[in-house]
């Protein structure tokens, strides 16, 4: 079945970065983009961009643009999310999802704890 | 861009029928058929059930439906479940950019 499996959780200092890995199985990995959504606690859904793995390209929602990269890796069907200069208002789970502007399937999730 | 508008809470009986709204502008909801909503248990990953304003991913309940009028999307939930409770949140594409609204609890009495 259509899955993908993100990295565990992450426990960082304010101003260090955070690289999330999402491994998906069960589709062509190459035909479909990686989305990244993220939920900080308590809260709603937050989009924060896409990669696509059938052409490299990417979009960034404008609250994250130059310090958020998003990459794909066919040769191992995984996205990468990472997210620089860390600040505690980061905290939140981050989500993958399959799409560009409806997501299936999720990733279970990584916990982000941005923390002095 | 601004998150798209849905009311904070809903609530019905078992058995009843409930419908979320979801409002946006003509640069979001009212420009693209590509509204899509999504149910959320507690410390659970959100699950699709409307995509494209109206289709059902394979495995949702016929219950589910989704329809559009303008700048407004809107879901039903026909023959309220105990198991419907949860948040629900809609989502629509934006030109280069994707938009969620606040999200929607809903309580079955």
């Amino acid at each position: 079945q259509v899955q993908l499996v993100q990295s565990g959780a992450e426990v960082k200092k304010p101003g260090a970065s955070v690289k999330v890995s999402c491994k998906a199985s069960g589709y062509t990995f190459a035909r479909y983009a990686i989305s990244w959504v993220r939920q900080a606690p308590g809260q709603g859904l937050e989009w924060m961009g896409c990669s696509r793995a059938y052409n490299g390209n990417t979009n960034y929602a404008q609250k994250f643009q130059g310090r958020v990269t998003m990459t794909t890796d066919s040769s191992t069907s995984t996205g990468y999310m990472e997210l620089r200069s860390l600040r505690s208002d980061d905290t939140a789970i981050y989500y993958c999802a399959r799409g560009t502007y409806d997501f299936f399937p999720w990733g279970q999730g990584t916990l982000v704890i941005v923390s002095s | 861009q601004s998150a798209l508008t849905q009311p904070a809470s809903v609530s019905g009986s078992p058995g009843q029928s409930i419908t979320i709204s979801c409002t946006g502008t003509s640069s979001d909801i009212g420009g693209y058929d590509y509204v899509s909503w999504y149910q959320q248990h507690p410390g659970k990953a959100p699950q699709l059930m409307i995509y494209d304003v109206s289709n059902r991913p394979s495995g949702v309940s016929n219950r589910f439906s989704g329809s559009k009028s303008g700048n407004t999307a809107s879901l039903t939930i026909s023959g309220l479940q105990a198991e419907d409770e949860a948040d629900y949140y809609c989502c629509s594409y934006a030109g280069s950019t994707v938009l969620f609204g606040g999200g929607t609890e809903l309580t079955v009495l």
